[in-house]
């Protein structure tokens, strides 16, 4: 089963509006929380990054919660502009094996004008 | 310096055969990691390199998978005897020196692999 659960699988906006990403995760113990956002025939790129103490960080129009103790983590993207449509990933490194992060499948947002 | 880079973009083959995908990774940077990822879903690791030496290949599903990475730069993964369930983007990511949990894994674009 995997160890990093999204939803919702997929979302469609309208350019302006505001949506939410969620993430469900059971890694214990974890060293940190990113999402990425993966354009198509990309490789997925880093927006935020939240360490175990952590409980929101922000990167412009994205803001990142987490609930380290109900292990949930949100994505909020504000204003949204055409260039949001992608998908975008959460991704929890495990405190021991860091290397292997492990990936959820990711929401595919579509910005719609 | 330039990005992670791959190459080919994309690799059509038949099934059987042997192929070789190539990873360059950013300047400096002493991890190097592999990953599959099929379509609509999450990468899957594959096998994480510190300098020249695999240190943790567990993510490998089986013997035709094998990847080098002889001078710590550079790295190739070799798929022999190839199915079409081999399908998806390999993707590539280095990062800093030391690797680490806190280090950023930065993506190459992947290479597209199509058995047929």
């Amino acid at each position: 089963k995997n160890q990093v659960e999204q939803s919702p699988q997929s979302l469609i906006i309208l350019e302006g509006k505001n949506c939410t990403l969620q993430c469900n995760y059971t890694v214990s113990p974890f060293s940190n929380l990113r999402w990425y956002k993966q354009d198509t025939g990309r490789g997925p790129v880093s927006l935020t990054i939240m360490t175990f103490s952590e409980n929101t960080k922000s990167n412009g129009r994205y803001t990142a919660t987490l609930d380290a103790d109900t292990k949930q983590s949100s994505l909020h993207i504000t204003a949204s502009q055409l260039s949001d449509s992608a998908s975008y990933i959460c991704v929890v490194t495990p405190t021991d094996s860091w290397g292997k992060l492990q990936f959820g499948a990711g929401t595919q947002v579509v910005v719609t004008p | 310096g330039a990005g992670v880079s791959q190459t080919p973009s994309n690799k059509v083959t038949e099934k059987g055969k042997y192929v070789e995908l190539r990873c360059d990774p950013i300047s400096g940077h002493t991890a190097l990691y592999w990953y599959r990822q099929s379509l609509g879903q999450g990468p899957e690791f594959l096998i994480y390199f510190q300098g020249t030496g695999a240190a943790d290949d567990s993510g490998l599903p089986n013997d035709r998978f094998f990847a080098v990475r002889p001078e710590g730069s550079v790295s190739t993964l070799k798929i022999q005897r190839t199915e079409r369930g081999d399908s998806a983007v390999y993707l590539c990511a280095s990062s800093q020196e030391g690797g680490g949990p806190y280090n950023e894994q930065f993506f190459g674009p992947g290479t597209r692999l199509t058995v047929l």
